[in-house]
């Protein structure tokens, strides 16, 4: 069965301290995978799109990494204004279209 | 240039009760999906339209839930007979269609209560 899962569900990071959340993927055929932003009260924020192993892609404080089974989020020197849940959601199969999302990770920072 | 705008941006009803929530997404985008998020969780497909047409409603829980798009632009999710379950947050994405994954864009989203 496909599966995402995000780990750790909750991060709390005092301002300037960086650290990286976890995407795990278990599907078969990656199209592409995604990461989203999620403020309290508002829809999920696009971030990134990666749609190979090995890819790369960065803005501003965070940098998006993907491997055969797993992406990751690195936070460099994170703000406060960077506290918000993010969301990873993946694209497989013969599927143009169907996302199988994670739980998500609430990252918190601490001024 | 204008996002994914949703309205109403909450609503409170009763239990039994119809319930109409609108999601007009950003222009020239063929493709329009709606989700439903529960606290704590990724959001949970319910239905995809690629056009005018629903070309996938699998994630529609059962038949008191039903999404139109006339026009092939702007969409309407009502749901029947409303349950206490069905309080979430609906949300509304859309995307351009391509041969790679498509990117989708996400609106704020309708906040359901069914008291």
């Amino acid at each position: 069965e496909d599966q995402v899962t995000q780990s750790p569900e909750a991060l709390r990071l005092q301002e300037g301290e960086s650290s990286s959340l976890n995407c795990s993927y278990t599907v078969s055929g990656l199209r592409g995978l995604f990461w989203y932003r999620q403020d309290p009260g508002k829809g999920p924020e696009f971030l990134f799109t990666l749609y190979s192993v090995g890819e790369e892609k960065e803005k501003e404080r965070l940098k998006a990494t993907l491997t055969k089974k797993e992406s990751f989020l690195h936070i460099t020197a994170p703000k406060p204004e960077d506290s918000a849940t993010y969301l990873c959601a993946v694209q497989a199969g013969d599927s143009n279209y169907q996302l199988i999302w994670g739980a998500g990770t609430k990252l918190i920072i601490k001024p | 240039g204008a996002g994914v705008s949703q309205t109403p941006s909450n609503k409170v009803t009763e239990k039994g009760k119809y319930v109409e929530l609108r999601c007009d997404p950003i222009s020239g985008h063929t493709a329009l999906y709606w989700y439903r998020q529960s606290l704590g969780q990724g959001p949970e497909f319910l239905i995809y339209f690629q056009g005018t047409g629903a070309a996938d409603d699998s994630g529609l829980p059962n038949d008191r839930f039903f999404a139109v798009r006339p026009e092939g632009s702007v969409s309407t999710l009502k749901i029947q007979r409303t349950e206490r379950g069905d309080s979430a947050v609906y949300l509304c994405a859309s995307s351009h269609y391509g041969t790679r994954p498509d990117t989708q864009y996400f609106g704020p989203g309708t906040r359901l209560t069914v008291l």
